[in-house]
């Protein structure tokens, strides 16, 4: 059972917007720490999609975008495409642990 | 942009060790804290540890009492090794630069921003 909470699957048509919720807890995101997620495409490695809660780096575009308030954070994604069918991951620090803690996963499907 | 390459045994027998190499290029493993991440088949990302270039490590601390991670400054190489191995170690092992700052801003805790293909490490039941 991971520290952070996600759901196991989100699902959009095209052009939809989605969510991916993030839950954690005193320790870690309501510690005031950041919140960063990764998008997993099928066979490849995690890619840094958004960190520090809301910043995207260089080449990720706009449609996906950031937010966290007290022990939660979301992924938003507009304008679904079906390149974005992927496995997305919310990543913290907690401080009870002393460690890296990432959340479960989502599986996104784009209908 | 810094790149990363796993390399190491595909296959390892239970109760042995699990040694793997993370190569950087594109830049040098000075200055920053190096990771790895493990994924088993079908499942979720999991931390095992970091190491920062002069050394210092952390771990999970599920995973302490059979993890080392050492650092090799002169070949821009660090390393992994998981000791008495089951088949509840089989996974796909990433390695990762791990940053606190970004943008000019810092995030206590760090994130990934760099991440190797990942080699599959298999240890039979």
């Amino acid at each position: 059972q991971s520290v952070l909470t996600q759901p196991p699957s989100v699902s959009g048509a095209p052009g939809q917007r989605v969510t991916v919720s993030c839950t954690g807890s005193s320790s870690n995101i309501g510690a005031g720490y950041g919140v960063h997620w990764y998008q997993q495409l099928p066979g490849t490695a995690p890619k840094l999609l958004i960190y520090g809660n809301n910043n995207r780096p260089s080449g990720v575009p706009d449609r996906f975008s950031g937010s966290k308030s007290d022990t939660s954070a979301s992924l938003a994604i507009t304008g679904l495409q079906a390149e974005d069918e992927a496995d997305y991951y919310c990543q913290s620090y907690d401080s009870s642990l002393s460690g890296v803690v990432f959340g479960g996963g989502t599986k996104l499907t784009v209908l | 942009q810094v790149q990363l390459l796993e390399s190491g045994p595909g296959l390892v027998k239970p109760s042995e060790t699990l040694s793997l190499t993370c190569t950087v290029s594109g830049g040098s493993i000075s200055n920053d804290y190096w990771s790895w991440v493990r994924q088993p088949p079908g499942k979720g990302l999991e931390w095992i540890g970091y190491i920062y270039y002069s050394g210092n490590t952390n771990y999970n601390p599920s995973l302490k009492s059979r993890v080392t991670i050492s650092v090799d400054k002169s070949k821009n190489q660090f390393s992994l090794r998981l000791n008495s191995v089951t088949a509840a170690d089989t996974a796909v092992y990433y390695c990762a630069r791990m940053t606190y700052c970004s943008g000019g801003s810092c995030y206590p805790g760090g994130f990934f921003d760099s991440w190797g293909q990942g080699t599959l490490g298999t240890v039979p039941s």
